[in-house]
């Protein structure tokens, strides 16, 4: 059965560093898929980015990115010049597309923090 | 283009009571999927549905769940006989197939049973 391991509960940033949220994946499935979610205060689920695994360049959004380690099975999330915007709750989630089902199975989260 | 639609925000119910959440896809999706999320936790998938078909219950409690997606109208997950460890919130999510590998959430809802 596929894992997905945030090992960071909390973590905080100064406004305007980086800071990098690590999750880990277990499968023996070659083809599947990636995400960060946010979650705010408002509880709304917002897909932060994205990583197919059979592409081995790195996803970009504006100031959030990813280290896509597929040997390694790692995916962090790197979030460069920190807004206080981007406090909330992160999962990472992965979905594998071959087993029909299609769920998304999420880790446990990483509230971060992001200090004036 | 409404995202996924949820209602109620909010919901108490009293042990014993029957609870009915309810999910509306976004236009032109097919496949809806419910998570549950205790409290500090993530989300944790209960089933996904397509229109009139449960294609996968595997994360559903065996007992007072249920789930289902009409061929007109939301799609209704239902917890008979609420305890207090079912207070959670209830997330949907659409698809506009199962291939598409993206799901689009609602803004859940927040179950408290007293």
């Amino acid at each position: 059965a596929q894992t997905v391991t945030q090992s960071q509960p909390e973590m905080s940033v100064q406004e305007a560093e980086t800071v990098t949220l690590s999750c880990t994946y277990d499968t023996s499935e070659s083809n599947y898929y990636l995400f960060w979610y946010k979650q705010p205060p408002s509880r709304q689920m917002i897909l932060v980015i994205r990583q197919e695994a059979y592409k081995q360049q790195n996803a970009t959004e504006n100031r959030f990115s990813v280290n896509f380690q597929k040997a390694a099975k790692s995916f962090s999330l790197k979030i460069s010049d920190s807004q206080l915007g981007d406090t909330a709750m992160y999962f990472c989630a992965f979905m594998n597309p071959t087993s029909g089902t299609y769920k998304y199975i999420f880790g446990t989260g990483t509230r971060l923090k992001v200090l004036a | 283009n409404a995202g996924v639609m949820q209602n109620p925000r909010h919901l108490v119910r009293r042990r014993g009571q029957e609870a009915r959440l309810r999910c509306s896809p976004m236009k032109g999706h097919s496949h809806v999927y419910w998570y549950r999320q205790l409290p500090e936790e993530g989300l944790k998938f209960m089933v996904y549905l397509q229109k009139e078909n449960i294609i996968d219950e595997s994360g559903m409690p065996k007992e007072r769940f249920s789930a289902e997606f009409p061929k007109e109208g939301p799609s209704i997950l239902r917890i008979q006989q609420v305890v207090r460890g079912d207070s959670a919130a209830y997330f949907c999510a659409s698809s506009s197939s199962g291939g598409a590998y993206e799901q689009y959430f609602g803004p859940g809802t927040r179950l408290t049973v007293t």
